[in-house]
């Protein structure tokens, strides 16, 4: 089983449209990310968490909401979806007290297409 | 002028073949380095860290000028299994927040 999982891993919705995306993960790690991916840029982060009381706003949290309900559950939320939200959608995690340069591992991604 | 920039390619070079890639980063600060790989739309995954000292994993190699804040990947005897995009990424101001480039594709013909 995948250590990192997503759901849904496709999804079709349309302008205004509450969607919410869910990342679990088995790996027991404290910190949990959501990155997008659109073609031609980096993954940016949209927001980031060390563990359930603690939440922070990424390099692009605007129109995009957030929540760790428990270590192992990360829900990324568009409370009204417009098309520029269009696309690839990772979580991912990493383990604390890693020293310098945390690896973080990836889930295999939401692809969103907002009509 | 964007934080890590990277050649998009693609790099199209035939199975044996030895080819590299270069990335460059504009954060002084930066105190991690490491390549990571994505196939077609999948999930990037660690490839290597990168060293000061430059490291080596079988195929690849990685080296690192801090100087010049530039990092380099060097696959050798080409795979064509190699054929992906490999993504350069630094921290930030952080450990835990990587910035990505945009990523190198890679095609290996037979």
């Amino acid at each position: 089983d995948a250590d990192v999982t997503q759901t849904p891993r496709n999804r079709i919705t349309k302008t205004g449209k509450r969607i919410m995306l869910e990342c679990s993960q088995t790996k027991g790690h404290d910190r949990m990310y959501w990155y997008r991916q659109d073609p031609g840029l980096g993954l940016r982060l949209i927001y980031y968490s060390f563990d359930v009381k603690d939440i922070n706003k990424g390099e692009i949290s605007d129109g995009y909401s957030v929540s760790r309900q428990a270590q192992a559950k990360f829900s990324l939320s568009l409370e009204s979806a417009i098309p520029n939200q269009t696309a690839l959608y990772f979580c991912a995690t990493s383990d604390r007290g890693q020293g310098a340069g945390e690896t973080q591992y990836f889930g295999p991604g939401t692809r969103l297409l907002v009509l | 002028r964007k934080e890590v920039e990277q050649d998009p390619g693609p790099f199209n070079v035939p199975e044996g073949a030895t080819v590299a890639f270069n990335c460059t980063y504009s954060n002084s600060a930066s105190q991690s380095f490491f390549w990571y790989r994505q196939d077609c739309r999948k999930e990037p995954k660690l490839l290597m860290s990168v060293y000061s000292s430059g490291n080596e994993d079988g195929r690849f190699t990685a080296q690192l000028n801090r100087a010049s804040q530039y990092i380099s990947l060097l696959i050798r005897d080409s795979k064509l299994s190699d054929s992906a995009t490999y993504l350069c990424v630094v921290t930030g101001d952080s450990s835990y927040k990587l910035i990505f480039g945009s990523g190198t594709r890679l095609l290996v013909r037979p």
